[in-house]
């Protein structure tokens, strides 16, 4: 049972422009959401967060938002930069536990 | 960000061999640190809780026996496969954290033989 989802495998965008991953979950009780960039063979890098509280969250070209009632974030990356190109993750997790819930990845392409 | 490191990176060993593999958090203290484990193509699933001073504990459907899980202080945790076979080649990596945000140490390619 997969409680966190990324539906698209891959994704594909023009440098400088914007790129939109998307995550679902099912667990209405996860209440603090992350988003993970990750290399082949490397460790997955932190890149932005959201608490069930907030609806957005901006860091830079980093803009994750936050949709409670359809259990839907999506992460914004404006403008796309052929180093952006990597997979990324979405991971929700339960307060005070810390254990990570991973969706599926999206592998994102940014061409120059 | 925090700095989690592993070794080895990589290892390759031979079937029934046991394999340890270390997580350390190099500029914090952990007193929990978590065990995940990637399969080609796929999520990052977690295995393992690992508790500094107390037991680990594990996941629905990972074998505490196979997956011996020592942290034996707050900046140190190991991973034992023991008796390793062919299906538990994979990508392990650590992480640990403060509060919500962990950091993910670079992983540890198993190639068992």
């Amino acid at each position: 049972d997969q409680q966190v989802k990324q539906n698209s495998p891959s994704l594909s965008v023009q440098e400088g422009r914007i790129s939109i991953l998307n995550c679902d979950y099912t667990n209405s009780m996860f209440d603090y959401f992350l988003w993970y960039k990750k290399y082949p063979a490397e460790g997955p890098t932190f890149l932005i967060s959201i608490s069930s509280i907030k609806d957005k969250n901006e860091d830079g070209r980093f803009t994750v938002f936050l949709n409670k009632s359809a259990k839907h974030l999506s992460l914004h990356i404006v403008p796309s930069q052929p180093g952006d190109s990597a997979v990324y993750f979405c991971a929700a997790i339960f307060s005070g536990t810390y254990k990570y819930i991973f969706g599926t990845g999206t592998r994102l392409k940014v061409l120059a | 960000g925090a700095v989690v490191s592993q070794h080895p990176s990589r290892v390759i060993c031979k079937s029934g061999t046991s394999v340890k593999i270390e997580c350390r958090s190099l500029d914090f203290q952990a007193t929990t640190m978590f065990w995940y484990r990637q399969f080609p193509k796929q999520s990052l699933m977690l295995m393992a809780t690992s508790n500094e001073g107390s037991k680990a504990t594990y996941e629905q459907g990972v074998e505490k026996d196979k997956f011996l899980i020592n942290h034996a202080s707050l900046t140190l945790s190991t991973l034992t496969v023991t008796s390793a076979h062919p299906e538990d080649s994979s990508f392990y990596i650590c992480s640990g954290g403060v509060q919500e945000t962990q950091y993910f140490g670079p992983g540890t390619r198993l190639l068992v033989l």
